[in-house]
């Protein structure tokens, strides 16, 4: 059974950072694409960023292309999503989720505030 | 980026009811198309994938059709569980974009 447990989140002031982590089991994470996914409170869903099984290729969503980093660490089943310079409109739920989105993980809340 | 238009935004509708939810590409996506619902305060959970392939253990009164731009969620007997937000996904290109969703309510 695939299974994603976020965690990381929290309470950080704008300007801050913070890194999220996402362990996966049930299947070969370092076979597959992850990706990170937000919502906003009472907002929609926003693709945040994707990497390739190894690591090797990245995209980004604009909104925070520049100030976040995805990276994953195979040996240890775990997708990472460094966040740097974070301002009030990046409070949001995060969610990781396999290439196939099914299932995402519970998510974990970040909140930038002073 | 493609943007992906969905309609209606909201929707009151009683058991038993027949719901159809669309969602529109501003280009073509074949059929990269995701439906998800997700219910208050849990991660959304993926219905349909390819535009029409239904996922394990969905039931099957959710269908979906389309292709290029033009693509249709179908509940074809609304039950009580199904009051959620529904939300297509594109999966052709980066970024990968949502619509807007649409909150289906109890009438």
């Amino acid at each position: 059974e695939v299974q994603l447990v976020e965690s990381g989140g929290g309470l950080v002031q704008p300007g801050g950072s913070l890194r999220l982590s996402c362990a996966a089991s049930g299947f070969t994470f370092s076979s597959y694409w992850m990706h990170w996914v937000r919502q906003a409170p009472g907002k929609g869903l926003v693709w945040v960023s994707r990497i390739n099984g190894d690591g090797s290729y990245t995209n980004y969503a604009d909104s925070v292309k520049g100030r976040f980093t995805i990276s994953r660490d195979n040996a240890k089943n775990t997708l990472y999503l460094q966040m740097n310079s974070l301002r009030a409109e990046d409070t949001a739920v995060y969610y990781c989720a396999p290439n196939w989105f099914d299932p995402w993980g519970q998510g974990t809340l970040v909140t930038v505030s002073s | 980026d493609i943007q992906m238009t969905q309609s209606p935004s909201s929707l009151s509708a009683s058991v038993g009811d027949r719901v159809t939810i669309t969602c529109r590409a501003s280009q073509s996506i074949s059929n990269y198309l995701n439906w998800f619902h997700q219910k208050p305060g849990k991660a959304p959970k993926l219905l349909i994938n390819a535009a029409s392939s239904l996922q394990s253990g969905v039931p099957s009164r959710f269908s979906g059709s389309g292709s290029g731009t033009d693509f249709t969620l179908t509940i074809s007997s609304l039950q009580p569980e199904d009051f959620a937000t529904y939300y297509c996904q594109q999966t052709y290109s980066t970024p990968l974009t949502f619509g807007g969703g649409t909150k289906v309510e109890i009438k």
